[in-house]
This record gives structure tokens, C-alpha cells and sequence, in this order.
């Protein structure tokens, strides 16, 4: 069984400029979460997708959006990047979009803003 | 809205000591719960999850945790700390509704140091 994997694993950027990070699914799982994660903090949510379509979001500004290919894999961009923006990026899977289901998380890309 | 609150952002145990990692939540709605712990440059893998059956959730490498419906609490323990179990912890809560669509809030995280 594969589990989710993120690339790249680590990225520098600088303040303006778009991102795209990368995610695949744990073999089987149909619904992806976005999570940032701040140094020293606990990740939070930036949204999910299901069956391609955005389906939950968090507090976090359009300049974030991503999209969920047929695979189920998926991409998480972000536009006019800035200096806040560094973190750490999750990407989790999961069987099934409802609460109960545990989400599977990859190791992270770890993007830097200067 | 949900919220978690861990208390205590640093915990230190000496190793075969008690660990317990404190967790107490607010929800609108009856909760799903879950530990998570996330190991230097790792993602976070999941210990175990409470989702309204037995009280008492037994979950990986000898953690448990007991849903206390009272206390909106659910602390995490293990009877005997390993050096292996050094990291960093943290408690979530995901609505049972369905409406947040498995949006997990998390902790802020409690850091677990165990001493030889």
C-alpha cells in the first residue's frame, strides 16, 4: 500500500512570486486536505477536495486553491506569495469526505519565503 | 466552532514514567477525537480516534485515551514512556455531523521529551 507522498520536499521562494506543491493519495483514498502548518503551531486547515470539486475551506484567502485531478491526486498553489506564508504544507488523504474517517498524512513540503 | 486546548506546550517524563498529554476540546456537536503524533521533518501519523463507541480507545505503541463527555476532555496516556516515544503530540476534533466534511482543528501541540 502507498502512502501520500508530497513533492518537492523542500522549496525557497520569494515574496511575490506562485508556488504550486504537489500531492499523492494513499492508494484507494478519494478525498485530499490541505493543511499549514507554522513553525510551533498545529496544522491548520486550508481545504478539501472531493471527486475533483472543493468541498470545505478554512480561513485562508483566495490566493490559496487547488484542484484534485481524476487520480485523486491533487495541487495546492499559492499566488503573490508572502513572508507569513512560510510553513510547513500537509497534504492528507482519506476513504471518505465525512468526520469520522482518519486522514493520512504525508511528510510535508517545507516552503520558505524571503 | 470547535476549539482544542492542550495544556502544557513542553511535557518531560523519565523513561518507564507515566505519560499523560492533556487535551480538552469545545464543540457545538458531539465530536469526533483523535491524537496525532508528528516526528522531526514527518507528517503526522495517527495514534488513535474516538468516534462515539467505547469510551476507552486503545490506539498504537501502547497509547490509550478516555473520552470524558463531562470534563470535554481527552487526555492521552501510556503506562510507561520509551525513548522512542519522544515528539511532538497533538489532539484534534472533527464534527460528527458531517458538516465540516473532515475539517480536523488541532492543538497547538504538546512536546514529549523523555529522559534515560
Amino acid at each position: 500500500e502507498t502512502g501520500v507522498t508530497q513533492s518537492p520536499t523542500h522549496l525557497i521562494k520569494t515574496r511575490g512570486q506562485q508556488v504550486t506543491l504537489r500531492c499523492s493519495s494513499q492508494s484507494g483514498h478519494n478525498t485530499v486536505s490541505w493543511y499549514q502548518q507554522a513553525l510551533g503551531q498545529g496544522p491548520q486547515f486550508i481545504f478539501q477536495y472531493y471527486r475533483e470539486e472543493e468541498n470545505g475551506r478554512g480561513n485562508f484567502p483566495p490566493r490559496f486553491s487547488g484542484l484534485q485531478f481524476p487520480n485523486y491526486s491533487s495541487e495546492l498553489n499559492v499566488n503573490a506569495l508572502e513572508l507569513d506564508d512560510s510553513a510547513l504544507y500537509l497534504c492528507a488523504s482519506s476513504l471518505a469526505q465525512g468526520g469520522n474517517s482518519p486522514l493520512h498524512f504525508g511528510n510535508g513540503t517545507r516552503l520558505t519565503v524571503t | 466552532a470547535q476549539s482544542v486546548t492542550q495544556l502544557g506546550s513542553h511535557v518531560s517524563v523519565s523513561e518507564g514514567a507515566l505519560v499523560l498529554l492533556r487535551c480538552n476540546y469545545s464543540s457545538s456537536v458531539p465530536p469526533y477525537l483523535f491524537w496525532y503524533v508528528q516526528y522531526p521533518n514527518q507528517g503526522l501519523q495517527l495514534l488513535l480516534k474516538y468516534t462515539s463507541a467505547a469510551t476507552l480507545v486503545k490506539g498504537i505503541n501502547g497509547f490509550e485515551a478516555e473520552f470524558k463527555k463531562s470534563e470535554t476532555s481527552f487526555h492521552l496516556t501510556k503506562p510507561s514512556a520509551h525513548m522512542s516515544d519522544a515528539a511532538e503530540y497533538f489532539c484534534a476534533v472533527s464534527d460528527a455531523g458531517g458538516t465540516s466534511y473532515g475539517k480536523l482543528t488541532f492543538g497547538q501541540g504538546t512536546i514529549l521529551t523523555v529522559h534515560p
